[in-house]
């Protein structure tokens, strides 16, 4: 079966400029999450989502970062004004719940120059 | 908060030598912990967990690791290196307890290399 695809694979924005990141679960997994990957930060928690229920946003940065989830599937990660800062991979992942194992996309690398 | 340790972000062995990457974690109470393995530009693989069943856990790829409350570690291990498992790993914790157990926190990874 199809895993989790995210799109595009590489972005390269201008600083200032917003972008939009996509993420498609695995078909029924029912929580989605996001991370971000840097070279100085290593592996970060950005946001979860889990059903209809209210996300966690506790790992978003700043508020220019913000993610949503449309009827329980699509996510799109949402970068207003990006900074230098802000280039990174970002990785989905998507699982059956929170309980089960959490399978990773191959991520977006965003270049901010 | 919890938090962890991979000792030596880049591990060199030989082909058919034993594979030992270190993880120590930091919690309140014992968590539930993971070894991921990311080749390079894919995303995470889960190799094995630790979800407070067995302490010696057994995973994909002939890799295993071991729980030890007492060292507050989950030392992953493979008695004979591959040349396909030279890849980025990386050890995680997410709370056993509480509404937070799908927040999971990575360590910064070890680069594993393999020698012919």
């Amino acid at each position: 079966g199809a895993g989790v695809s995210q799109s595009p694979s590489n972005k390269v924005t201008e600083k200032g400029k917003d972008v939009e990141l996509r993420c498609d679960p695995i078909s029924g997994h029912t929580a989605l999450y996001w991370y971000r990957q840097s070279l100085g930060q290593g592996l970060e928690f950005l946001i979860y989502f889990q059903g209809n229920s209210a996300p966690d946003k506790s790992g978003l940065p700043s508020d220019r970062f913000s993610a949503e989830r449309t009827g329980g599937s699509v996510s799109t990660l949402t970068i207003q004004r990006t900074q230098q800062e802000d280039s990174a991979v970002y990785l989905c992942a998507s699982s059956w719940t929170s309980l089960y194992e959490q399978y990773f996309g191959p991520g977006t690398r965003l270049t901010v120059t | 908060a919890q938090s962890v340790t991979q000792l030596g972000s880049h591990v060199s062995v030989s082909e058919g030598a034993l594979v030992l990457l270190r993880c120590n974690y930091s919690s309140s109470v014992p968590p539930y912990l993971f070894w991921y393995v990311q080749y390079p530009n894919q995303g995470l693989q889960l190799l094995l967990k630790y979800t407070s069943a067995a302490t010696l856990v057994k995973g994909i790829n002939g890799f295993e690791a071991e729980f030890k409350k007492s060292e507050t570690s989950f030392h992953l291990t493979k008695p004979s290196a591959h040349m396909s498992d030279a890849a980025e790993y990386f050890c995680a914790v997410s709370e056993s307890s509480g509404g937070s157990n799908y927040k999971l926190t990575f360590g910064k990874g070890t680069l594993l290399t393999v020698n012919p």
